[in-house]
């Protein structure tokens, strides 16, 4: 099975902060990677597909970068409707979900 | 417009099974791979498997093997998910999740029901 990581697992960040979470994965997985944010008691939802395709809607300020084993996720500019937790999955293989990052306020 | 919507919260004794649906709209049914992920109380997200709704095929995670069954009902749109032996450990919200592309296995999720949470108490 892929083991998925991430760090850190909490982020204190201001607004207007560039934020960037890792996530890597335990083989190869080429670029089958996507990134998720969630709020408490709400379905996740897709930000980032394929590593680094951005989702239609999601704004410009999120961007991922990586592939084979390792990735992140930046904001750009923090904005208060970003903090949220944020989850890394494969999908080469099965799925799996990296741990998650919770990004709070500083 | 492209919407899942899950049945509602339940409440089960250990050792009992529980199904939950997963009823589909706005969009081609059979045309996309559906997946199931919990999420435990303040915990992350869990992969369970994958149906292809147009033949029923199925994948399951390791862990859930034995345990887990999903079906799909083209009549109604509708995918279940029916979890066996059920433990205090199996508490946990419930997701559906369509993946975004038509007929693409190797996908991510873009739609997702609205999750059911499943409660295992003796």
């Amino acid at each position: 099975d892929i083991q998925m990581t991430q760090s850190p697992s909490t982020l204190s960040a201001s607004v207007g902060d560039r934020v960037t979470i890792t996530c890597r994965a335990s083989q190869s997985i080429s670029s089958w990677l996507a990134w998720y944010q969630q709020k408490p008691g709400k379905a996740p939802k897709l930000l980032i597909y394929k590593a680094s395709s951005l989702e239609s809607g999601v704004p410009s300020r999120f961007s991922g970068s990586g592939s084979g084993t390792e990735f992140t996720l930046t904001i750009s500019s923090l904005q208060p409707d970003d903090f949220a937790t944020y989850y890394c999955q494969q999908y080469n293989s099965y799925r799996t979900f990296g741990p998650g990052t919770k990004v709070d306020i500083k | 417009q492209v919407q899942l919507v899950q049945s509602g919260a339940e409440v089960k004794k250990p050792g009992a099974s529980v199904k939950v649906s997963c009823k589909a709209s706005g969009y081609t049914f059979t045309s996309y791979y559906m997946h199931w992920v919990r999420q435990a109380p303040g915990q992350g997200l869990e992969w369970m498997g994958i149906i292809n709704p147009s033949g029923g095929s199925t994948s399951y995670a390791q862990k859930f093997q034995g345990r887990v069954t999903m079906t799909r009902d083209t009549s109604t749109s509708t995918v279940y998910m029916e979890l066996s032996s059920l433990r205090s450990e199996d508490t946990a919200v419930y997701y559906c999740a369509r993946v975004k592309q038509l007929a693409q296995v190797k996908d991510a999720f873009d739609i997702w029901g609205q999750g059911t949470m499943v409660t295992v108490s003796s």
